[in-house]
């Protein structure tokens, strides 16, 4: 299986200032057809996972443009450029490139 | 909107088989195909399969084969999840989620997760 490995696990942020989470894979996620199946998501506190950014930077309907995600084969990060309050939760990065579908092992933001 | 309603929470005992259902709604059901991921208590998700509402195929994770059997009824757009021979560390939350794979990609939405309790 490939392994989704997430740093930092928790990060404590002050509000207005960025953030950064590195998601690196055990193997490509680069498919053939030339797009990279790497997703975030975030899972607010009590609540289901929501969908954050699909293909490495690609931000999802609805997800502010502070959120930014980079990256290429197996290493990734997503970035918040000014943090606020409604971003606590767990960050989780995913690849469906390669079955079984494997999760990072989130990553806790709370504010300062 | 484009939703999915899960079935409640439920306690089942070592060795039972639990069976959550997935209700669709605001798509196409036969469209889309429908994941599972589990998370349990405190801890990271887990994906466990997914299915084609369309031909009934499905693929499971290989520390699932056997015991999970992923199903649809079409005339009511629900999808189930049925996981037999349950163990203590099957407690859970089950999540359904659709994958789109068009322009935009991912799973989307999440349904609000079924608590699976495995308890004696």
């Amino acid at each position: 299986d490939v392994v989704m490995t997430q740093t930092p696990l928790s990060l404590s942020v002050t509000p207005g200032q960025p953030a950064s989470i590195s998601c690196k894979s055990s193997q490509s996620l680069l498919h053939s057809d030339g797009k990279t199946y790497l997703y975030w998501f975030l899972q607010k506190p009590g609540r289901s996972p929501q969908l954050l950014m699909y293909e490495v930077s690609n931000r999802f309907s609805g997800v502010p443009h502070r959120f930014s995600g980079s990256g290429s084969e197996t290493d990734f990060t997503l970035r918040i450029s000014r943090v606020e309050a409604e971003d606590v939760g767990v960050y989780y990065c995913m690849q469906t490139i390669h079955l079984p579908g494997t999760f990072g092992q989130g990553t806790t933001v709370e504010i300062k | 909107q484009v939703q999915l309603v899960q079935s409640g929470a439920e306690v089942k005992k070592p060795g039972a088989s639990v069976k959550v259902s997935c209700k669709a709604s605001g798509y196409t059901f036969t469209g889309y195909y429908i994941h599972w991921v589990r998370q349990a208590p405190g801890q990271g998700l887990e994906w466990m399969g997914w299915m084609d509402p369309k031909s009934g195929d499905s693929n499971s994770a290989q520390k699932f084969q056997g015991r999970v059997t992923m199903t649809r009824d079409t005339s009511i757009n629900t999808a189930y999840l049925e996981l037999s021979t349950l163990k203590s560390d099957d407690t859970a939350v089950y999540y359904c989620t659709r994958e789109i794979f068009a322009v935009v990609t991912g799973l989307d939405p999440w349904g609000q997760g079924s608590l699976i309790t495995v308890s004696s």
